[in-house]
């Protein structure tokens, strides 16, 4: 019964360090999504793949990239981390990008000192 | 401009109590999903009801339903018989085609608090 799986949990960096935030599904949906979520502001996307092999910027993109490894796994990478990149971060997933509810993983905190 | 406002950033209701959560969106695509989430203290979100924008009946999911009202582009969210385990912040979304396929803009949320 996982789901959406985050891994890490909780990670602490030092500005400049890179790292990757990794997720996986096994509810075979095509779609999936990386946000952040920062106090106040609800969650904001970073990047998205309606499916396997495609990937496309989101609202916030910049100092992130992202790989779609296969159906399944979704992983976020930042490059050179800054303060900036403090939050929580979730992926989720979808069936298809037709108005199908998201399902989200429990979360990856972030921060960066 | 914002897609989805939430007016009220905190909430208080009694146990057992009906609690009327709201929000209103902004869009000029015909096709659109609204979507409610709920987010307790520990952090993860969770799926509680969805409205898509040629459902003709309100949807409703256990203790929980949408009063969708098309023209006034409103979609709130209505908890009945409260609980304490009902405290914890809720964050309306909607996707629409307009944009980016299958993205959710939300709304930045009502923290909700359930009192005995």
């Amino acid at each position: 019964n996982a789901g959406v799986t985050q891994t890490p949990k909780f990670q602490v960096l030092k500005t400049g360090q890179s790292m990757t935030l990794q997720c996986a599904q096994d509810m075979n949906h095509n779609s999936m999504y990386w946000y952040r979520q920062d106090p106040g502001m609800g969650l904001r996307l970073i990047y998205y793949s309606a499916s396997e092999g495609t990937t496309d910027k989101g609202e916030v993109p910049n100092g992130y990239n992202v790989s779609r490894l296969n159906k399944r796994e979704f992983s976020l990478r930042l490059e050179s981390a800054a303060p900036s990149q403090t939050s929580v971060y979730f992926c989720a997933s979808s069936e298809d990008a037709d108005n199908q509810p998201q399902h989200f993983g429990d979360g990856t905190r972030l921060s960066i000192l | 401009a914002q897609k989805i406002t939430q007016t009220q950033p905190g909430m208080f209701v009694q146990e057992k109590e009906a609690v009327t959560l709201d929000c209103t969106y902004d869009t000029s695509d015909p096709s659109y999903g609204l979507f409610w989430y709920k987010q307790p203290s520990s952090g993860e979100m969770i799926f509680l009801i969805y409205q898509g924008s040629y459902d003709q009946q309100n949807a409703t999911e256990g203790r929980y339903s949408l009063n969708f009202q098309k023209a006034r582009k409103s979609a709130n969210l209505v908890i009945s018989a409260s609980q304490l385990g009902d405290s914890a912040m809720y964050f309306c979304a909607m996707a629409d085609r307009g944009s980016t396929l299958g993205r959710l803009y939300f709304g930045r949320g009502t923290q909700l608090t359930v009192w005995p």
